[in-house]
């Protein structure tokens, strides 16, 4: 069965915890994205990958990490470092890095508490 | 990087009404693509349209790329189809970037 898998779908972080939220794909695709959204907010681009072990900033990257060491993983960490992590993470892919149609997993929902 | 720029922020409609959603871009973009999301946060596919028209059901989509914008049209609007809106693009090498959506609520 193809797609983007994200888990878990609700997670909760104590304050000053790391967390990691998982993302695998089965499309074969190399580029890999992390998006945040915040209520009644667009997605926001946390960090992409176009292929293993290279990995690029986006807007928001401050107080978070990532890594690519498999083609079908792109794991993002939420550091401790970020200072209002409550929101909704999505993770995407596309065959290439800017080209064709993307696809989403189903999200994961962090809430500090 | 681009900027996109999506109109009406909120949209209330009575079930059958017709609607057009607007996407503005403030540079040329390869690739754009309009989603809905769910009330469950998933994004869902619509088109994939960087240029020219497509219709799938009461859903269409028309992008006139050397004008930069996209139109998404709902027609017959039903309850199901309340949510929000997204349209996305991007550049050669980079990510995509959304609008801020579109918050479509249709009532019976």
């Amino acid at each position: 069965d193809g797609g983007i898998t994200q888990s878990p779908k609700y997670l909760f972080r104590k304050e000053g915890q790391n967390v990691t939220l998982s993302c695998e794909q089965n499309l074969n695709h190399d580029a890999m994205y992390w998006y945040r959204q915040d209520p009644g907010q667009g997605l926001r681009l946390i960090y992409y990958s176009q292929i293993v072990n290279d990995f690029q900033k986006g807007d928001i990257a401050e107080g978070y990490s990532v890594s690519r060491e498999k083609k079908e993983s792109f794991p993002l960490t939420v550091t401790s470092a970020q200072k209002n992590p409550t929101a909704f993470y999505l993770c995407a892919t596309t065959p290439l890095l800017g080209y064709t149609e993307a696809f989403f997993g189903q999200g994961t929902r962090l809430t500090v508490v | 990087g681009i900027q996109v720029e999506q109109s009406p922020p909120d949209l209330i409609l009575q079930e059958g009404a017709n609607s057009t959603l607007r996407c503005n871009f403030s540079d040329s973009v390869n690739n754009l693509q309009w989603f809905h999301q769910n009330p469950w946060g998933q994004l869902i596919n619509l088109f994939y349209i960087p240029s020219g028209t497509k219709q799938n059901g009461r859903l269409s989509a028309t992008t006139v790329a050397t004008e930069r914008y996209s139109l998404l049209y709902i027609s017959s609007s039903q309850t199901t189809d309340s949510g929000v809106y997204f349209c996305a693009g991007d550049q050669a090498g980079t990510a995509l970037i959304f609008g801020k959506g579109t918050t479509l609520s249709v009532s019976s």
